[in-house]
């Protein structure tokens, strides 16, 4: 089973400012399998990203993903008040697994 | 637009079983996966396991090995997961989740290639308690 290791786990900003999520695998995701997961209290997760850095129907431009191998990252350029969330990545490269999610709050 | 309807809220006596619905309106129900995925209170995210109707397949975690089962009925486009044997630990949100998929691939351990899960359902809350 792959694991993913996601930091930092609580990350403090203003809005308006950009946010730098990451994702760790134990081992490499094979074809950039990994996707991002936003979800809101009370509600169901949100798919943002697949194949590491395509964005989900509907997903504004400010939410980008990079990355490759074992290293991944989930970059929000302007931070908008509806963003603070927990985000969680997932491989789907061999079956699938999550991160244990990273908390975005208003500093 | 698309949407997943599960099933309502269900409180279990431990030892008992449960089985949450998952209806797809709009789509064609056998391009998809679904997946099952459970969020006890306050935790992250874990996947169950998934079915692939148009196959008949199913796989799981292993820590489900034994427990749990995934049903379809494509005449109503339905997905189904039952759990057995719940304990006190099965208490969560149970989220499917379905997945598009592009093509076919099957992979060299006989499963079929994964895809990201691009709509999910609201959500169905398990307790389990004596």
């Amino acid at each position: 089973e792959i694991v993913l290791t996601q930091s930092p786990g609580t990350l403090s900003l203003s809005p308006g400012e950009r946010a730098t999520l990451s994702c760790r695998a134990s081992q490499s995701v094979s074809s950039s399998s990994l996707a991002w997961y936003q979800q809101r209290p009370g509600q169901a997760p949100r798919l943002l990203i697949y194949g590491a850095s395509s964005r989900a129907t509907g997903i504004p431009d400010r939410f980008s993903g990079s990355g490759s191998g074992t290293d991944f990252t989930l970059t929000i350029s302007r931070l908008e008040r509806e963003d603070f969330a927990v985000y969680y990545c997932q491989q789907y490269g061999s079956s699938y697994s999550f991160g244990q999610g990273t908390k975005l709050e208003i500093k | 637009q698309v949407q997943l309807m599960q099933s309502g809220d269900e409180v279990k006596k431990p030892g008992s079983s449960v089985k949450v619905s998952c209806k797809t309106s709009g789509g064609t129900f056998s391009i998809y996966t679904f997946s099952w995925v459970r969020q006890a209170p306050g935790q992250g995210l874990e996947w169950i396991g998934r079915i692939i109707p148009i196959f008949g397949a199913a796989n799981h975690a292993q820590k489900f090995q034994g427990r749990v089962t995934f049903t379809a009925d494509a005449s109503t486009n339905t997905a189904y997961m039952e759990l057995s044997s719940l304990k006190s630990e099965d208490t969560a949100v149970y989220y499917c989740a379905r997945s598009s998929v592009l093509e076919w691939v099957l992979l060299a351990n006989g499963d079929y290639y994964y895809y990201s899960m691009d709509v999910w359902g609201k959500g169905t809350t398990v307790t389990v308690s004596s």
